[in-house]
């Protein structure tokens, strides 16, 4: 596997069902990231990992939980979903250049959530 | 508040010619990052070009290039000699500081006409 993979591609649950997203970079990155895009809506950063600590979090409900217990691997759990989530999770991953500034982020193929 | 503008929700070009897709955005800052990102039916976003905005010359990738006008805070996107591959959504994106937040427009759909 090369580049940044997500699994599983296409997720259909019910409101009241437990599921997990999981991305893995093989970028050698050390920052991570979680997106939503929905249609027509410019794309939303839900959460930011830097050297597996979150630095980041953009008032993202607590019915989604991150997790990266490494600097390859970035989850994301999922509980009690709304009808309003469905849309496209994006991860994406980027390497930390000199002086803190973050470099290009590389994206995932997403993650196609439906939630009945 | 930054924000990024992407005024232009479609265009259309013939395939081989050239098409402009336009982005505008505002911060205060001075230094960041400017970022065109393409995302086919396919949905895997790929960065197509960026730009550091210290820089005064404009990025150029193969058929892709910028015009970079940091004064007026523009920064489009010049297709040549389109090609039915190009066909994707395209987001213009701003990345200011360490915080690792980069800031979205909407998206350009393009449509190749062959």
């Amino acid at each position: 596997e090369t580049g940044v993979t997500q699994t599983p591609r296409h997720l259909v649950m019910g409101m009241t069902n437990k599921k997990s997203l999981k991305c893995e970079q093989h970028l050698g990155h050390n920052a991570m990231y979680w997106y939503k895009q929905s249609a027509k809506k410019p794309l939303e950063l839900m959460f930011v990992y830097n050297f597996k600590e979150q630095t980041e979090n953009n008032s993202v409900p607590s019915r989604f939980s991150p997790e990266c217990p490494n600097s390859s691997h970035l989850f994301l759990h999922l509980h009690t979903l709304q009808p309003e989530d469905s849309a496209l999770y994006l991860c994406a991953s980027s390497q930390e250049k000199l002086a803190g500034f973050p470099d290009t982020q590389y994206f995932g193929p997403g993650t196609r959530l439906t939630v009945l | 508040a930054q924000t990024v503008t992407q005024s232009q929700p479609e265009m259309s070009v013939q395939e081989a010619e050239t098409v402009t897709l336009s982005c505008t955005y505002d911060t205060s800052e001075s230094d960041y990052y400017l970022f065109w990102y393409k995302q086919p039916p396919s949905r895997q976003m790929i960065l197509v070009i960026r730009q550091e905005a210290y820089k005064q010359q404009n990025a150029t990738e193969n058929r892709f290039s910028v015009n970079f006008q940091k004064a007026a805070k523009s920064f489009s996107l010049k297709i040549s000699d389109s090609q039915l591959g190009d066909a994707a959504m395209y987001f213009c994106a701003y990345t200011r500081d360490s915080n690792y937040q980069l800031i979205w427009g909407a998206g350009t759909k393009l449509i190749i006409k062959p």
